[in-house]
């Protein structure tokens, strides 16, 4: 079974400092990891995928994330926050369910607050 | 590219109540996704559908839910009969298997309130 946790239910910041969203994933293999960002009444957005190539990974709007395997983390960043940031963003590890389609596990998701 | 779309968005019904929401996933996509989301919490996926067939049904609470996708394109998500524990927001997702690592795309979901 594969799970991921958010350590933090809410993260409070202030516009123009960074931003750090922490998980870790839970895999019984090399898993593929994703983050999503939900804005209120809005569907939700993928942000980056890891699907084992750089551990490095870059997303939309200047976010990014590092998978460490020794760490089983994959924690979001982002070096300056805006207002816009302000969301609920999900930790998401996938599985294969059936012939290539897949399964997400979603975290308990982590809600940003972004202070002026 | 249109998105996936869904319908009602909002839904206000009483505990016994049967209610059904639609998805129209993104054209082309085989595999659509049911998903509930409770306050606080991430989605939970209920079912998954490739084409018009059942992938996996195994969180789905079959006593009081059902979920068809007869032609293998759009889906409807029925309750009957609904409870409080019911409200959510169901959302609905599609993917396509051009790649191996295939993006889930979601719809804006529709929020049950069960009163």
């Amino acid at each position: 079974a594969q799970s991921v946790t958010q350590l933090d239910s809410h993260v409070s910041v202030s516009e123009g400092t960074p931003v750090l969203l922490r998980c870790n994933y839970s895999s019984s293999y090399s898993p593929s990891l994703f983050w999503y960002v939900q804005h209120p009444n809005k569907g939700l957005q993928l942000l980056l995928k890891y699907t084992s190539a750089a551990t490095l990974v870059k997303g939309i709007n200047g976010f990014e994330a590092e998978f460490k395997k020794s760490e089983t983390s994959f924690h979001l960043t982002k070096p300056s926050a805006h207002m816009s940031d302000a969301a609920e963003y999900f930790c998401v590890v996938s599985s294969i369910s059936s012939g290539s389609a897949r399964q997400l596990t979603f975290g308990s998701g982590t809600q940003l607050t972004v202070l002026p | 590219e249109a998105g996936v779309a869904q319908s009602p968005r909002y839904k206000i019904i009483e505990k016994r109540q049967s209610v059904a929401f639609w998805c129209n996933p993104i054209s082309g996509h085989a595999t659509l996704y049911w998903y509930q989301q409770i306050l606080g919490q991430g989605p939970k996926l209920l079912i998954q559908f490739q084409n018009n067939g059942v992938v996996d049904d195994s969180q789905l609470p079959k006593d009081r839910f059902s979920a068809e996708r007869l032609k293998g394109v759009d889906s409807t998500l029925k309750i009957q009969p609904a409870k409080l524990e019911d409200s959510a927001v169901y959302l609905c997702a599609s993917s396509s298997e051009g790649t191996k690592y295939n993006e889930q795309f979601f719809g804006p979901g529709t929020r049950l309130t069960v009163l």
